[in-house]
């Protein structure tokens, strides 16, 4: 089974609608991040998380929210979906013992219509 | 903010030749530089993780260099196969202590039998 898991892998959506995109791992790591990624552009850090009580915003957080339910659970929110959130997200942990190398999960395709 | 610059953008390659891919950053102080390989539509995977004092590192057929005093790495692939088709990136870290990272826009490379 795969370490880092994302549901639902595909979503089509209408504005105004409210989606979650749920992460769960299995690596046993602290730190969880949620990116989106953009046709031609780098990985945009939206949120991040060191612990479980612990919630950061990244360069582009406005219109998403997130919850860290466990150490194994990292959840992403678009309150209010809007054309301009379809990307492909993606999910990832991390371990300071380790180096911090991050490891992704296989993505979700969000399309909002 | 750091930044990272990859070239080329794109780059398509016969089987069995060599390749080098570019990465400039800014980030100051500098505490390490990855390299990630990512396969259309799934999540990045970490070639090589590099310190600033390592100036060459290699993974099978990858070979990552790192110039700190040019701010300068490059990611060196021998002997292509039509399996390292994929997007190569690069990524700094954003700040020192706590690690944040900064992903470059990637390289696209094609590689034709």
């Amino acid at each position: 089974d795969a370490d880092v898991t994302q549901t639902p892998r595909n979503r089509i959506t209408k504005t105004g609608k409210r989606i979650m995109l749920e992460c769960s791992q299995t690596k046993g790591h602290d730190r969880m991040y949620w990116y989106r990624q953009d046709p031609g552009l780098g990985l945009q850090l939206i949120y991040y998380s060191f612990d479980v009580k612990d919630i950061n915003k990244g360069e582009i957080s406005d219109g998403y929210s997130v919850s860290r339910q466990a150490q194994a659970k990292f959840s992403l929110s678009l309150e209010s979906a809007i054309p301009n959130q379809t990307a492909l997200y993606f999910c990832a942990t991390s371990d300071l013992g380790g180096g911090d190398t991050q490891y992704f999960g296989p993505g979700t395709r969000l399309t909002v219509l | 903010k750091n930044q990272v610059e990859q070239s080329p953008q794109s780059l398509i390659i016969l089987e069995g030749k060599n390749c080098t891919l570019q990465c400039n950053y800014t980030v100051s102080p500098f505490s390490n530089l990855r390299w990630y390989k990512q396969d259309t539509g799934r999540g990045p995977v970490s070639l090589t993780i590099m310190t600033f004092s390592e100036n060459t590192k290699s993974n099978g057929r990858y070979t990552a260099t790192l110039d700190a005093d040019t701010k300068q790495s490059s990611l060196h692939i021998t002997a292509s196969q039509l399996s390292d088709s994929a997007s190569y990136i690069c990524v700094a870290p954003r700040e020192g202590g706590s690690y944040i990272p900064t992903f470059g826009r990637g390289t696209s490379l094609i590689v034709h039998p």
